[in-house]
Parts: structure tokens; sequence; C-alpha cells
């Protein structure tokens, strides 16, 4: 069973802060991996996209990807407390259409 | 670009009826669309896959004919919960994707549809 595993936190930094999000996944085949944002009572939005290793840098925003780790991060530079939500990753497995998402990080940045 | 809508945002039922939700995508073709369910403080479970003329795929658990989905043209997918009841109640979110989404994004890139908030009396 393909598993996308995240700390359900809360996470709690300090506004300008740098907030790190972590992620690992279970199917090494894996191709595509996503983050999406949901503020309480919303659904789901796309920050971003990666598919190859390494940072993938847009805005504050930051993707990084291991995949001999299996790993996938978000770094959020510069926290503000509209960031304040719950962040999920999602991965695409190896012949599939379908995304696995994580049950997510509770993210709070405190003013 | 890239924009779902889903309607109505939020209805209010009597056990026992049926209610229908739809999912549309506004500015590209889905061709597949995806239909989830989340509890309150629980992460989006994922009920059943729908690919245009053609039957939904369901995850296990989820009763079909309970849950009825139907992705008729490549702008529009229905969720009915036939004869609801008070456990149904939830938010159901849809998600769409399609070739030509902007970006050069992959083209299983999820689109989320608002949600739609179901609570049976």
């Amino acid at each position: 069973q393909k598993e996308v595993e995240q700390n359900s936190g809360p996470l709690s930094v300090p506004e300008g802060a740098i907030a790190s999000l972590n992620c690992t996944y279970s199917d090494r085949g894996s191709q595509s991996f996503f983050w999406y944002r949901q503020y309480s009572g919303k659904s789901p939005e796309l920050i971003m996209f990666i598919y190859s290793n390494g940072d993938k840098e847009d805005g504050r925003f930051t993707a990084q990807l291991n995949k001999a780790s299996q790993y996938v991060s978000l770094l959020i530079r510069d926290s503000q407390p509209s960031d304040s939500a719950t962040y999920l990753c999602a991965v695409r497995g190896a012949g599939s259409y379908q995304l696995t998402f994580g049950k997510g990080t509770k993210l709070s940045v405190i003013p | 670009g890239a924009v779902v809508s889903q309607h109505p945002s939020r209805v209010i039922c009597k056990s026992g009826t049926s209610v229908k939700i739809e999912c549309r995508s506004l500015d590209f073709q889905a061709t597949t669309m995806f239909w989830y369910r989340q509890f309150p403080k629980q992460s989006l479970m994922l009920m059943a896959t729908s690919n245009e003329g053609s039957k939904a795929t369901y995850e296990q658990g989820v009763e079909k004919d309970k849950f009825l989905i139907n992705h008729a043209s490549l702008t529009l997918s229905t969720l009915t919960v036939t004869s609801a009841h008070p456990e149904d109640s939830s938010f159901y979110i849809c998600s769409a994707t399609g070739p030509g989404t902007s970006g050069g994004r992959p083209s299983e890139t999820q689109y989320f549809g608002p949600g739609t908030r179901l609570l049976v009396l």
C-alpha cells in the first residue's frame, strides 16, 4: 500500500521565521510530488509541484526532493500569519493517475 | 486558469432524501475527476475516480449504490448521495485533472473545487 507520511504538528513558528514541512513516501517509483495548502473550512489549493531531485523555488516557497531518501519538503521563508494552515503533501505513484495524500501538517505562524 | 466550481456550497437536508452535488471545470476539459470526503480535523479521503464517459471507480468501503457518480461530459461530474443519513454529513470536495492546464504543470495536477458542506438532519 502506498503511503505518504507527514508530521501532524502543530508546527509553530514566529512571524518572519522559516517553516520547514516534511513528507516521506513509500513508493520508490513515485514520479510527481505536490504541496497543497488547506485553510480551515476550505478546500486545498496548489502551492507547488516538483518532479526532479533538488530544489525548486517559487517566491517564498521552496520545495526540495530527494528520491533516494524518498523525502520531499517544503520551506516557507519569511513566514506570515496568513501562512497558518494545514499543508498537504501529495504523491503520484508509478502507473497511477491518482494522488496519494498525506494527512497534513498544521502550521501556526505566531505574530 | 484551471478553475473548478462546485454547487451547492452548502446543503441541509432531511434524513432519507437524496442530494446532488455538481462539479464543473470552468476553463479546461477534465478527463478525470475525483470525489473526496473530509470529516472535521481529518484528512481527505478519496471516494471515487471518474473518467468522462465511463463508470466511476470506487475506493474500498465506499458504497457505489449510495454515492452515485456521473461524468457525462468533459466539464461536469455529479455526485448524488442517495437516502442520506446524518452520518453522511461531511465536507465533499471534487477535483479535476486534464490536458492543457496552465503553467507547464503535470497533467495529473489536481485542482480542487471549493467543496460542498452537507448536513443531514
